[in-house]
């Protein structure tokens, strides 16, 4: 099975911080996502990725910018965390179809 | 454009049917089913590309209509490992899903 790896389940930093959220998945899967989660909203997507060094915006990116150096591996930088940025961060990882996600990091600034 | 999911909310008793229902106002190129327990990622279900089609597996299924606007989930005879957010997506051809704003499902004994 693929597996997405988020390498943190919670995050507690202040606001102004940089803030780094990594994925791994383990699948040699070309297209990565980030989206966030709020109640009643959904998952929105964030950015997206489709291949090394390539990024592209999605619904929300004010605010994120990303980095993927390797196939493996995405992170989400949040270059000054502000409190509207609390939420839950979902990594995905697919090919073809179907998404494979992430246990998620459940993100709050203080 | 984000697909309307309706009901968004419902409780069944084991054993009920339940269906629910995305839909957009333009053709969707596919569209996706994922199902997430409280605490838990998105779990993808099935996906539907063709007008027309119907697909699933043991009791939960799914149809896409023929203009590809609409899909309905069907959850038939209910358990209590349903309950869940139930999330469509619409996707297009570059694999990017937009997601519904979901359907939490309650199953009560």
């Amino acid at each position: 099975d693929v597996k997405v790896t988020q390498s943190s389940r919670y995050l507690v930093k202040r606001t102004g911080e940089k803030v780094f959220l990594e994925c791994v998945q383990d699948m040699d899967h070309e297209n990565m996502f980030w989206y966030r989660q709020d109640p009643g909203l959904g998952l929105r997507l964030i950015y997206f990725s489709y291949d090394v060094k390539m990024k592209e915006k999605g619904d929300i990116p004010e605010g994120y910018s990303v980095s993927r150096e390797k196939k493996e591996r995405f992170s989400l930088i949040l270059e000054s965390a502000s409190t509207n940025q609390t939420s839950m961060y979902l990594c995905a990882s697919s090919y073809f179809y179907g998404y494979t996600f992430g246990s998620g990091t459940r993100l709050t600034v203080v | 454009q984000q697909p309307v999911q309706s009901p968004q909310a419902v409780i069944l008793r084991e054993g009920e049917d339940a269906v629910i229902n995305c839909s957009s106002s333009k053709a969707l190129y596919s569209v996706h089913w994922y199902r997430q327990k409280h605490g838990e990622a998105p779990v993808f279900l099935m996906i539907l590309l063709k007008g027309g089609e119907q697909k699933g597996h043991d009791k939960i299924s799914a149809s896409f209509n023929e203009k590809k606007q609409q899909s309905s989930l069907y959850l038939t005879a209910s358990q209590l490992s349903y309950s869940g957010t139930y999330f469509c997506a619409s996707g297009g051809g570059n694999e990017k899903l937009t997601f519904g704003t979901g359907t939490r499902l309650t199953i009560i004994p």
